[in-house]
């Protein structure tokens, strides 16, 4: 099992530019989270996705959003791109949205 | 609103001298507190957890609901333990975490 999977791993984009991210969860996990970690900063939860639908989110706008596919992937979009959008971006797989987190790597957004 | 406060941004210890990473949180309800570490060019991963009450890696953390604090200690660090780790929240209800800003810490030989 190689673990929650993230792609791509690094990325460019420029202002208004839309993106999207992608997360496969650890196998026999079906809840998906996503945080966005700023450099220097920990990581902050934007929001998380269960049975396919968005079941807690943080304080982020709704340029940000997302999606669960039924085989429990999952994809961060993000919309109308700002330079304050660059960050490590964080997806997290649990067994029925349990209390423990397994993360991926990272996707790490440029926004020029 | 909860917060996590981990007043170190940088901790630098001599290999066998103790450590502790000071945590501490805001929060009204009943949280539940944990500590990721993330080592270098590695993913973060759970260290552990206040209700399990468990030595991991020599590491221990024990939840003082009086002083907000969840601090995390060992008693002789070793070369291998220079990471970054992150105290975190859970909220009574949900299961979103709120991260501290995260301590660098490095042993030295």
């Amino acid at each position: 099992d190689a673990g929650v999977t993230q792609s791509p791993t690094h990325l460019i984009k420029t202002r208004g530019q839309q993106v999207t991210l992608r997360c496969s969860p650890k196998s026999g996990h079906d809840t998906v989270s996503w945080y966005q970690q700023a450099l220097g900063q920990g990581p902050q939860f934007i929001f998380q996705y269960y049975e396919e639908e968005e079941r807690q989110r943080g304080n982020f706008p709704d340029r940000f959003s997302g999606h669960q596919f039924p085989n429990y992937s999952s994809e961060l979009n993000v919309n109308a791109l700002l330079l304050g959008d660059s960050a490590l971006y964080l997806c997290a797989s649990s067994p029925g949205q349990g209390r423990f987190l397994y993360f991926g790597p990272g996707t790490r957004l440029t926004v020029l | 609103a909860q917060r996590v406060t981990q007043p170190e941004k940088l901790l630098s210890v001599f290999k066998g001298a103790p450590v502790e990473l000071k945590c501490n949180y805001s929060y009204s309800g009943s949280p539940e507190l944990f500590w990721y570490v993330q080592y270098s060019r590695q993913r973060l991963q759970l260290l552990l957890r206040h209700i399990s009450r468990e030595s991991i890696k020599g590491f221990t953390a024990d939840l003082n609901k009086g002083e907000t604090s969840f601090h995390l200690k060992k008693p002789f660090a070793q070369e291998e333990d220079s990471a970054m780790y992150y105290c975190a929240l859970r909220e009574t209800s949900g299961s979103r975490l709120t991260f501290g800003e995260g301590t660098q810490l490095t042993v030295n030989p």
